[in-house]
């Protein structure tokens, strides 16, 4: 059974970091392209990033290009999001996902003063 | 950027009822079209992939057609477990795209 399981999130002050870390199950972790899609409270669904299986192609939306770091360890079928200089804008839910099929349930990060 | 246009936005239906919803992109997107449905509280899950074809588990009432820049969802006699809001999403460019999200009421 494939899963996926976000952690990390929490609530933190605008300019602050945040490290989310997504594990994977029950497949091949490194064959797959991964992606971290995010939503805001009541809002609709928004692509962050890409990584390629191997890591050697990184994608990102223009809203957090230049500020989220996507990375991922293969050895440890791990998934990671570094969010520097966080907004109020970049409060949601963020999701892990296999394209394009499974995503995990979710890990909520708060930006507030 | 490639826009995704559903419609509608909102829908009350009946149960056993046909639901009909489009996703219009901007630009030809291929087959490159997957829907979901979301309940409240819940992550995203996926019931059709490339525009028609079908995932395990997903109930045969829900189907896909479309490409280029037109696709449907149907979900042929509704039931009330369907309540949820359905989104659409292009993976044929980056960015990738959602479209704004239909939500399915039961009346």
């Amino acid at each position: 059974e494939v899963q996926l399981v976000e952690s990390g999130g929490g609530l933190v002050k605008p300019g602050e970091s945040l490290r989310l870390s997504c594990v994977a199950s029950g497949f091949t972790f490194s064959s797959y392209t991964m992606n971290w899609v995010r939503q805001a409270p009541g809002k609709g669904l928004e692509w962050v990033s890409l990584i390629s299986s191997s890591s050697s192609h990184k994608y990102y939306a223009d809203s957090v290009k230049g500020r989220f770091i996507i990375s991922r360890d293969n050895a440890k079928n791990s998934l990671f999001l570094q969010m520097n200089n966080l907004g109020v804008e970049d409060t949601a839910v963020y999701y892990c996902a296999r394209p394009h099929d499974y995503w995990g349930q979710g890990t909520l990060v708060t930006v507030s003063s | 950027e490639i826009v995704l246009t559903q419609s509608p936005d909102f829908q009350s239906v009946t149960p056993k009822e046909k639901v009909t919803i489009t996703c219009r992109a901007s630009q030809s997107i291929g087959s490159s079209l997957h829907w979901y449905q979301q309940k409240p509280g819940q992550s995203p899950k996926l019931l059709i992939k490339y525009a028609s074809q079908s995932f395990s588990g997903v109930p045969s009432r829900f189907s896909g057609s479309g490409s280029g820049t037109d696709f449907t969802l149907t979900i042929n006699g509704l039931e009330a477990e369907d309540a949820a809001t359905y989104y659409c999403h292009q993976s044929n460019a980056l960015p990738e795209t959602f479209g704004g999200g239909t939500k399915v009421e039961i009346k």
